[in-house]
């Protein structure tokens, strides 16, 4: 399974864009990146993924490396509510059925 | 709420007793899996199910835990003779599964949904 490199730590001030970045130099070809969060004592809650081309939601946007060996979710003004821990999964559908977390990052907003 | 819900959210046990942990997904989910985390730590998979067949368990689900999905809905996952090294949040999620032909990113990717866990202490 392709791996992901994450920073374990980030700070960012309210209401300022956040650039969280993902390391993944052996993804394959088939591989979706995926990213959650995870808030205090909840579960893992699904943020956004993309294969290729940049993507936005209403919660993120990822910004996806030409070579796709690295990816960036941008928080565009972070608030405290988005203070969790953010982890960059890869995972090709079409031939595991899990995903494989790493330790992620956990970002810290200060008001 | 239609998201993936658990029971109960925290369990505190004795050393050597049995617990059981209630999942259900969401509603036209077919797909259903566990997780482990400990704390520091992101979650760790233990076992999935497609409809009510469990297709594939991971090795850290020793002959103590059995998952069951009895008719493709809701799931039970089971420790028996429970240790202290047992401890840990158990999380369960649940997807559409793939669906080829369709478009979205979501039903193609089988997007995993989580449920708040169930904490369980061992003492």
């Amino acid at each position: 399974d392709a791996k992901t490199t994450q920073p374990n730590s980030m700070e960012s001030n309210e209401e300022e864009p956040v650039h969280l970045p993902c390391n993944h130099s052996t993804i394959s070809g088939t591989d979706y990146i995926h990213w959650y969060r995870q808030l205090p004592s909840q579960g893992p809650e699904y943020v956004i993924h993309g294969l290729t081309s940049n993507v936005n939601n209403r919660m993120a946007s990822l910004a996806i490396a030409e070579d796709r060996k690295s990816s960036t979710l941008i928080l565009h003004r972070a608030t405290l509510r988005d203070a969790a821990v953010y982890y960059c999964i890869l995972r090709d559908p079409g031939r595991t059925y899990k995903y494989i977390f790493g330790t992620g990052t956990r970002l810290k907003v200060l008001a | 709420d239609t998201g993936v819900s658990q029971d109960p959210r925290h369990k505190i046990t004795k050393r050597g007793q049995n617990v059981t942990f209630r999942c259900d997904p969401i509603s036209e989910h077919n797909r259903l899996y566990w997780y482990r985390q400990t704390l520091g730590q992101g979650p760790e998979f233990l076992t999935y199910f497609q409809n009510e067949a469990q297709l594939e368990k991971s090795r850290l689900l020793s002959d103590r835990f059995s998952a069951e999905r009895p008719k493709g809905s809701f799931s039970t996952l089971e420790i028996q003779r429970t240790e202290q090294g047992d401890s840990a949040m158990y999380l369960c999620a649940s997807s559409l599964g793939l669906r080829p032909g369709l478009a979205g990113g979501g039903t193609r990717t089988d997007t995993q949904y989580f449920g708040p866990g169930t904490r369980l202490t061992v003492l």
